[in-house]
């Protein structure tokens, strides 16, 4: 079955420390995968994506994240935490299945608060 | 600043009320979404409209009914909602490989 998994519901982090939020996947085929934001009481923001290439990709806000292909991992990354990255991260997979169709797998979420 | 943009952005709807949220893209993506999210959880997938037909329906109960009226636009109505259906409703558009592109959402409740 096809599915993503967030291992951490929470991650704390020291303003000015490196922050890391892991992402596993189990997808057949060649999967895209994606990293979402969503601050309190809003919509769902883009950060990155992995498509093909490079395996490290950069995004918005500084963040990055690696491509482990025989790990299937898709880790979210910054080098250094400010407190406005306090909210909820979201890892997801858009694999191919029947014809044309399209789908997005998504993991639980994993919430990050980064202390002053 | 999002590029698909919902209204309303709040509303409060009663059992046996009738209203509509609104969703409208102008980045030419040809597949539009609904989802439903509860807080603090993913998305869950409610409807995919690709080229203006429906091509996905996740089982929704029929008291949700969407729309496409064109490549721009999406709607969803609805029709005695029962309280559990208060969320937060996304609208989100994509191209083939892009990631998906999401409104700010409207915070239903249902009283």
């Amino acid at each position: 079955a096809q599915s993503v998994a967030q291992p951490e519901d929470q991650v704390n982090v020291a303003e000015g420390n490196p922050l890391t939020v892991k992402c596993t996947y189990s997808v057949s085929g060649n999967p895209y995968l994606f990293w979402y934001v969503q601050y309190p009481n809003r919509g769902l923001q883009f950060l990155l994506k992995y498509i093909t290439g490079d395996n490290l990709v950069k995004g918005s806000y500084g963040f990055e994240a690696e491509f482990n292909k025989s790990q299937t991992s898709f880790h979210l990354k910054k080098p250094s935490a400010l407190v406005s990255d306090s909210a909820l991260y979201f890892c997801a997979v858009r694999f191919q299945y029947a014809g044309n169709n399209r789908k997005l797998i998504w993991g639980l979420g994993t919430s990050l608060a980064v202390n002053p | 600043d999002t590029e698909v943009t919902q209204t309303p952005k709040h509303l409060v709807m009663g059992m046996t009320n009738k209203k509509s949220l609104k969703c409208e893209q102008h980045m030419g993506h040809r597949a539009m979404y609904w989802y439903k999210q509860k807080a603090k959880k993913p998305p869950e997938l409610m409807f995919v409209y690709s080229y203006e037909k429906l091509s996905i329906n996740e089982s929704v109960p029929s008291r949700f009914s969407p729309e496409c009226p064109n490549s721009s636009l999406l709607n969803l109505h609805l029709h005695a909602l029962q309280p559990e259906d208060s969320a937060l409703y996304l609208c989100a558009s994509s191209g083939l490989i892009d990631g998906y592109t999401f409104g700010s959402g409207t915070r239903l409740t249902v009283v």
